[in-house]
């Protein structure tokens, strides 16, 4: 079956740690996006990407970084400076921009600890 | 600037009973609007889509939603409530200035009680 799959689903992070979030999809998508969730809160845009080895920044993007070296695949790297980690971490994927809607991954939990 | 609005942070419903769960959007040009619903620590899951024919659109698990084009609207309806259509909702608008991304809406908590 085609879709995207987020790992790990749990992810703990020390202070002054990077950690690297993992999304991949078959689904033979173009665009990719990487969205934060804060417990009860909606969704803002960290980065997305509507082609390989290109990307833009969304609405959060401090703190995060990305690559999209590979049409399936488009990791998010938490890095250090971002000082409020702690949050629920969705990727989607889109056929094109939107037209048809997103799909989405089932998510990541980062925890700093 | 397009935007998308819940109103509601929460509504409650007595299981058995209808339910709507309000979205209102600001567009240029004709919108193409989404409803998706989030369970507890899970991605969202598509519902139904407008992009243009009828106003009332059907979608999964006996949801629907009805465009009004007068008062910018697209409420997610369902006739008679579950238990287990307890979840986060989300409507969005396409953005047609902006790459054609999602606009999200802040979410619905729908409650169901038995």
């Amino acid at each position: 079956d085609g879709g995207i799959t987020q790992s790990p689903k749990y992810l703990f992070r020390k202070e002054g740690q990077n950690v690297t979030l993992s999304c991949e999809q078959n689904l033979n998508h173009d665009a990719m996006y990487w969205y934060r969730q804060d417990p009860g809160q909606g969704l803002r845009l960290i980065y997305y990407s509507q082609i390989v080895n290109d990307f833009q920044k969304g609405d959060i993007a401090e703190g995060y970084s990305v690559s999209r070296e590979k049409k399936e695949s488009f990791p998010l790297t938490v890095t250090s400076a971002q000082k409020n980690p702690t949050a629920f971490y969705l990727c989607a994927s889109s056929i094109d921009s939107g037209f048809y809607g997103y799909t989405f991954g089932s998510g990541t939990r980062l925890t700093v600890v | 600037a397009q935007s998308v609005a819940q109103p509601e942070d929460q509504v409650n419903v007595a299981e058995g009973n209808p339910l709507t769960v309000k979205c209102t959007y600001s567009v240029s040009g004709n919108p193409y609007l989404f409803w998706y619903v989030q369970y507890p620590n899970r991605g969202l899951q598509f519902l139904l889509k407008y992009i243009t024919g009828d106003n009332l659109v059907k979608g999964s698990y006996g949801f629907e939603a009805e465009f009004n084009k007068s008062q910018t609207s697209f409420h997610l309806k369902k006739p008679s409530a579950l238990v287990s259509d307890s979840a986060l909702y989300f409507c969005a608008v396409r953005d047609m200035d902006s790459n054609y991304q999602l606009i999200w809406g802040a979410g619905t908590k729908l409650i169901i009680k038995p």
